[in-house]
């Protein structure tokens, strides 16, 4: 089976460019989570989903960031404008019902800001 | 006070070697614990649960001391393959996991 699946893998733009990061969770699974790794403050949970509705978006840095999710298989992070300091890893991970203990992370997108 | 913190390391071991080490969490009504297993430039991966009487698994030991508020991860036998960086994660509420900075592994040849 394919597991989560982001795209794309490394974007490289410059600042106040806007920038679409986009997730597609496994199949049947109900909870859908966005982090952000960086070395000063490691993984940080951005915002989560369950069955396509945003329940806690409390990590997200400022209003320049939003995420949607308009179904159960396509998620997407924006930030608009970008700057140097959004420069990270993102990553999607997705879990299934029930079992939220385990969450099944995608590859990631490494982001850089000019 | 960071809710998960880790020694980040990096612990040296040759192959063969045990290695351990613990991450300390900050919220007492924490109810669920993990190691999660990140190699270089690569996703999180979870590597096991921890609960409450202790488990291992194959070479991994973990274990959880509530009245501390700590969590262990021994790895016996260490392989080459062992090296890595090793997340404490612990879950305070619902489904939002706090993942510690991480330990980093190294195992020699």
């Amino acid at each position: 089976d394919a597991g989560v699946i982001q795209s794309p893998r490394h974007e490289v733009t410059e600042m106040g460019q806007e920038v679409t990061l986009r997730c597609k969770p496994i199949s049947g699974h109900d909870y859908l989570f966005w982090y952000r790794q960086t070395m000063m403050r490691g993984l940080e949970l951005l915002i989560y989903f369950n069955n396509n509705v945003p329940i806690d978006d409390s990590g997200m840095p400022e209003d320049r960031f939003s995420a949607k999710m308009p179904n159960a298989s396509f998620s997407t992070l924006k930030i608009q404008p970008s700057e140097p300091r959004d420069s990270a890893v993102y990553f999607c991970a997705s879990s299934p019902p029930y079992t939220y203990n385990e969450q099944f992370f995608g590859p990631g997108t490494r982001l850089t800001v000019l | 006070r960071k809710e998960v913190e880790q020694d980040p390391g990096p612990f040296n071991v040759p192959e063969g070697a045990t290695v351990a080490f613990n991450c300390t969490y900050s919220n007492s009504a924490s109810q669920s614990f993990f190691w999660y297993r990140q190699d270089c430039r690569k996703e999180p991966k979870l590597l096991m649960s921890v609960y409450s009487s202790g488990n291992e698994d194959g070479r991994f030991t973990a274990q959880l001391n509530r009245a501390s508020q700590y969590i262990s991860l021994l790895i016996r036998d260490s392989k080459l393959s062992d090296s890595a960086t090793y997340l404490c994660v612990v879950n305070p509420n619902d489904y939002k996991l706090s993942f510690g900075a991480g330990t980093t592994v190294t195992v020699r040849a």
